[in-house]
């Protein structure tokens, strides 16, 4: 069974350009996450959908960042424009249901850097 | 809201040395503690969790962890590591109010030496 795929798996921009991630959760699941990770901040949680309805966005950076969920299969996370300070590894999760108890299981990542 | 103290960044240890890793939380109700484990390159998965009954967890790869609901502890311990237990490991907390979302530590860093 596939797990959460996320494309691209790397991606270099220049400062400015759009930026476009992808996800697809495993089959069954109807919660989402995207985070983001870095160095210095850790982990944080961006915004997360249940039956591909926003959640919580409270963790969004910026209006620069966007995130829709048009179908249960696919989610995107765009960046307009792209800022160096963008640079991170972003992973998308998925689980069955919303509660808290839930296992959540990570995509391998897209590691974005923005030069 | 929850927070999570991871107090160590990086931990080494030699093979076959036990090891604990240190979480602690912070919440003013109930919650669900997990531990997620990073390998290089790859994204989070799950080590084990606490829900509730027994406090002392025991999850894959030989890990297990013991809620302590006074010291509001999750320590994570392994009698004997290996080389390929070198990785980042993430504490996490979530409270039991329903929709609620994981919040994590800034992670350990367990590099095994041989």
């Amino acid at each position: 069974d596939a797990g959460v795929i996320q494309s691209p798996r790397h991606e270099v921009t220049e400062m400015g350009q759009e930026v476009t991630l992808r996800c697809k959760p495993i089959s069954g699941h109807n919660s989402l996450f995207w985070y983001r990770q870095t160095m210095m901040r850790g982990l944080e949680l961006l915004i997360y959908f249940n039956n591909n309805v926003p959640i919580d966005d409270s963790g969004m950076p910026e209006d620069r960042f966007s995130a829709k969920m048009p179908n249960a299969s696919f989610s995107t996370l765009k960046i307009q424009p792209s800022e160096p300070r963008d640079s991170a590894v972003y992973f998308c999760a998925s689980t069955v249901g919303l509660a808290g108890r839930e296992t959540q299981y990570f995509g391998p990542g897209t590691r974005l850097l923005v030069l | 809201a929850q927070s999570v103290t991871q107090l160590d960044s990086q931990v080494p240890v030699f093979e076959e040395a036990p090891v604990e890793l240190r979480c602690n939380y912070s919440s003013s109700v109930s919650v669900y503690l997990f531990w997620y484990v990073q390998y290089p390159n790859q994204g989070l998965q799950l080590l084990l969790k606490y829900l509730s009954g027994s406090t002392l967890v025991k999850g894959i790869n030989g890990f297990e962890a013991e809620f302590n609901k006074s010291q509001t502890s999750f320590h994570l311990r392994k009698p004997s590591v290996h080389i390929s237990d070198t990785a980042e490991y993430f504490c996490a907390v979530s409270g039991q109010g329903g929709s609620e979302k994981l919040v994590f530590g800034k992670g350990t860093k367990l590099t095994v030496n041989p």
